[in-house]
């Protein structure tokens, strides 16, 4: 079974520093698509960037950028000039290609990152 | 809608009591899902609808859960006999098609079983 581990409970980064967030996964499958998202108090968790596993290019959405490594099976998130509305609780999640009964989208257990100002 | 929205916001009820929450999709997505997200972890997969029917329902914990979607837009998850361990954070999703496209999340109801 898939799984997904984020090892960092709590990070902590100066405002307009930059922190990577680590993800590492488990699959056997060789396509699948990676997500980050971001669940601020709100409760809403917001896509922050996707990344699809057969394309080697590191996905970027203007602050946020990732670093995949398939053969490592890691997939951590860099964000760029932090800022305080940055803060929030961060999951890394996995799903495969095709829609299986038995595939889901399945979450790591989050990072919660503060921003200090 | 311009959002996933979803109701209640919060939810208390006693042991052994009937809930349901509500989910209203964004307009025009034809897939939504169902998620629990207990303190302290991630959201895990409940239920995936495609359209009316449930597509798959394997995250279901038991048979006290169950989910309907009569007309492929609102969805209601309705919670029998409520344990003390169901309280959560229940998400629901809605993307345009189906799994594959990203999914886009409401803000949750928090239940709370006393």
């Amino acid at each position: 079974a898939q799984t997904v581990t984020q090892s960092q409970p709590e990070m902590s980064v100066q405002e307009a520093e930059t922190v990577t967030l680590s993800c590492t996964y488990d699959t056997s499958e060789s396509d699948y698509y990676l997500f980050w998202y971001k669940q601020p108090p709100s409760r809403q968790m917001i896509l922050v960037i996707r990344q699809e596993a057969y394309k080697q290019q590191n996905a970027t959405e203007n602050r946020f950028s990732v670093n995949f490594q398939k053969a490592a099976k890691s997939f951590s998130l860099k964000i760029s000039d932090s800022q305080l509305g940055d803060a929030a609780m961060y999951f890394c999640a996995y799903r495969t290609v095709t829609m299986n009964r038995d595939d889901k989208i399945i979450f790591g257990k989050g990072t919660r990152l503060h921003i200090l100002p | 809608g311009a959002g996933v929205s979803q109701t209640p916001s919060n939810k208390v009820t006693e042991k052994g009591k009937y809930v349901e929450l509500r989910c209203d999709p964004i307009s025009g997505h034809t897939a939504l899902y169902w998620y629990r997200q207990s303190l302290g972890q991630g959201p895990e997969f409940l239920i995936y609808f495609q359209g009316t029917g449930a597509a798959d329902d394997s995250g279901l914990p038991n048979d006290r859960f169950f989910a309907v979607r009569p007309e492929g837009s609102v969805s209601t998850l309705k919670i029998q006999r409520t344990e003390r361990g169901d309280s959560a954070v229940y998400l629901c999703a809605s993307s345009l098609q189906g799994f594959t496209d990203t999914q886009y999340f409401g803000p949750g109801t928090r239940l709370t079983v006393l």
